[in-house]
């Protein structure tokens, strides 16, 4: 069965410093990977997503993610991070079962941006 | 852009209550599911629903049962609340294809059972 594992439960930054944020997965075949945001109150929002190709993929907010397989991971990253980014951050793995389709999430991590 | 609303964004409901969370898109999508989130747990999915009067059990349907009788519309269902069903319960939908692999979110509703 896959899984998917956020290592961090919260992480406090300073504004305007670099953000990475940790997913490794665990899948037997080749995984679809999406990263998702989740404001206070709020749904969850797709930030961005991988499928194959280009390892390195761009996302809403300045977000981008890397896609390595050989460490079964998919983190997450931003240069410069703002007070607004403050939120919950899930990441998901994709797979697809007999009759639909459902998402692995991880635990989330909570991300706290100290002004 | 994809709306998917839900009925309540906050409920509260005595034990052995019969409680309704309805969900809608209006993207014509054909797949759309039930999770609840309880901190440190993520979400987990109850069900989903891949078509018209069609449902499969996700993760956890223990205590919790669905209806699709219209497309857009996905209902999910406690037959009697209880106080550990006290939870987030999102709502999301996909398309078809290509498309049934980014789900789009409601907002959620925070269900508390007393």
């Amino acid at each position: 069965a896959q899984s998917v594992t956020q290592p961090d439960i919260h992480i406090t930054v300073s504004e305007g410093a670099s953000l990475e944020l940790r997913c490794n997965y665990s899948y037997g075949a080749t995984p679809y990977l999406f990263w998702y945001v989740q404001s206070p109150g709020q749904g969850l929002q797709l930030l961005l997503k991988y499928f194959s190709g280009d390892t390195l993929v761009q996302g809403i907010k300045g977000f981008e993610a890397e896609f390595k397989r050989s460490q079964s991971s998919f983190n997450l990253r931003k240069p410069s991070v703002h007070w607004s980014d403050a939120a919950e951050y899930f990441c998901a793995l994709y797979a697809l079962t007999g009759g639909g389709n459902k998402l692995t999430f991880g635990t989330g991590t909570q991300l706290k941006v100290e002004l | 852009d994809v709306k998917v609303t839900q009925s309540s964004r906050y409920l509260v409901k005595r034990t052995g209550e019969k409680v309704f969370l309805e969900c809608v898109q209006d993207m014509d999508h054909e797949n759309m599911f039930w999770y609840r989130q309880d901190p440190g747990l993520g979400l987990r999915l109850i069900y989903f629903s891949y078509d018209v009067k069609m449902k499969e059990k996700g993760d956890i349907p223990e205590g919790y049962s669905v209806s699709r009788e219209k497309k857009e519309r996905f209902s999910l269902i406690l037959e009697s609340a209880s106080t550990n069903q006290t939870s987030m319960y999102l709502c999301a939908s996909s398309g078809r294809d290509r498309e049934a692999y980014e789900q789009y979110f409601g907002p959620g509703t925070r269900l508390t059972v007393t």
